[in-house]
C-alpha cells in the first residue's frame, strides 16, 4: 500500500514569490493534516480536513496561506507571497478517521525561502 | 511554558544500555503519541495509548493520567534508534482531534 505522497520534496524561492505544495493521502483516510515544522521543534497544524471541509484551520495564516481539497482525496497548500520566515518542512499526514487514530504522514517539502 | 515538554532535549547513550525520553502535559488529553522522526524528516507513529503501557519489540511506552506524564523506554539500544522522538497529545472537540506536539528528544546511540 502506498504511503502519503507529497511533492516536491525540496523548493527554493526568493521571498515574494508563490509556492504550492501537493500531497495525496492514503487511499480510503478522510483525515487530511498540513503541519508546518520549523527547524529543531514539532511539528505545528497549519489545517484539518474531514473529506473536503476545513474543519480546523484556526492556526492558518489566511493572509497568505491558502488549501483546498476539492473532491476529499488531494490537497494542495498555497503560499501567496512567500516570506522569509516561511521557510520550513511542510508535512502532509492522513488518518482513517479523526480521534485516537493513527496519522500517517508524507516525506515532507523543505521549502527555503531566500 | 509549552503545553508539552519533552526531556531530555539531547541524549547520547552507548550501544545496549536502556534509555528513557519523558513527557509532561498541561492540558486534558484523549490520547497520546510517541512518534519517531529520522533525518530527511519523515516521521513514523510508535504507540498511541491513553491508559497504562504498550509494548513493541523493544519499546515500552507508558502513560500516567493522573500525573500527567508519559515515558518511553528503548530496551538494548541500538544506533539505528538514533532519531528524534517526539510526544504529542491529542485533544479537542468529539468530531475530531488536534495534535500538540513537543519538540522532541534528539537520541544518539553510539556503537
Amino acid at each position: 500500500e502506498a504511503g502519503v505522497v507529497q511533492s516536491p520534496r525540496y523548493k527554493i524561492i526568493e521571498k515574494k514569490q508563490p509556492v504550492a505544495f501537493w500531497c495525496n493521502p492514503i487511499s480510503g483516510h478522510n483525515t487530511l493534516y498540513w503541519y508546518r515544522q520549523n527547524l529543531g521543534q514539532g511539528p505545528e497544524l497549519l489545517i484539518r480536513y474531514e473529506n473536503e471541509e476545513a474543519v480546523d484551520d484556526s492556526q492558518l495564516p489566511k493572509d497568505r496561506f491558502s488549501a483546498e481539497r476539492l473532491k476529499g482525496v488531494d490537497s494542495t497548500l498555497k503560499i501567496q507571497p512567500a516570506e522569509l520566515g516561511d521557510s520550513a518542512v511542510y508535512l502532509c499526514a492522513s488518518s482513517f478517521g479523526g480521534k485516537r487514530e493513527t496519522q500517517y504522514f508524507g516525506p515532507g517539502t523543505r521549502l527555503l525561502v531566500l | 511554558k509549552n503545553e508539552v515538554e519533552q526531556s531530555p532535549q539531547n541524549l547520547t547513550a552507548q550501544e545496549g544500555e536502556f534509555i528513557t525520553i519523558n513527557c509532561s502535559y498541561s492540558v486534558g488529553i484523549s490520547a497520546l503519541h510517541w512518534l519517531q522522526q529520522h533525518p530527511g524528516g519523515g516521521i513514523v507513529s510508535l504507540f498511541m495509548l491513553s491508559s497504562g503501557k504498550k509494548k513493541h519489540g523493544r519499546l515500552i511506552a507508558t502513560i500516567n493520567i493522573q500525573e500527567k506524564h508519559s515515558s518511553l523506554h528503548i530496551t538494548a539500544s541500538h544506533p539505528r534508534d538514533s532519531a528524534v522522538y517526539i510526544c504529542a497529545v491529542e485533544s479537542g472537540e468529539t468530531s475530531g482531534s488536534r495534535l500538540t506536539f513537543g519538540e522532541g528528544t534528539q537520541l544518539t546511540v553510539n556503537p
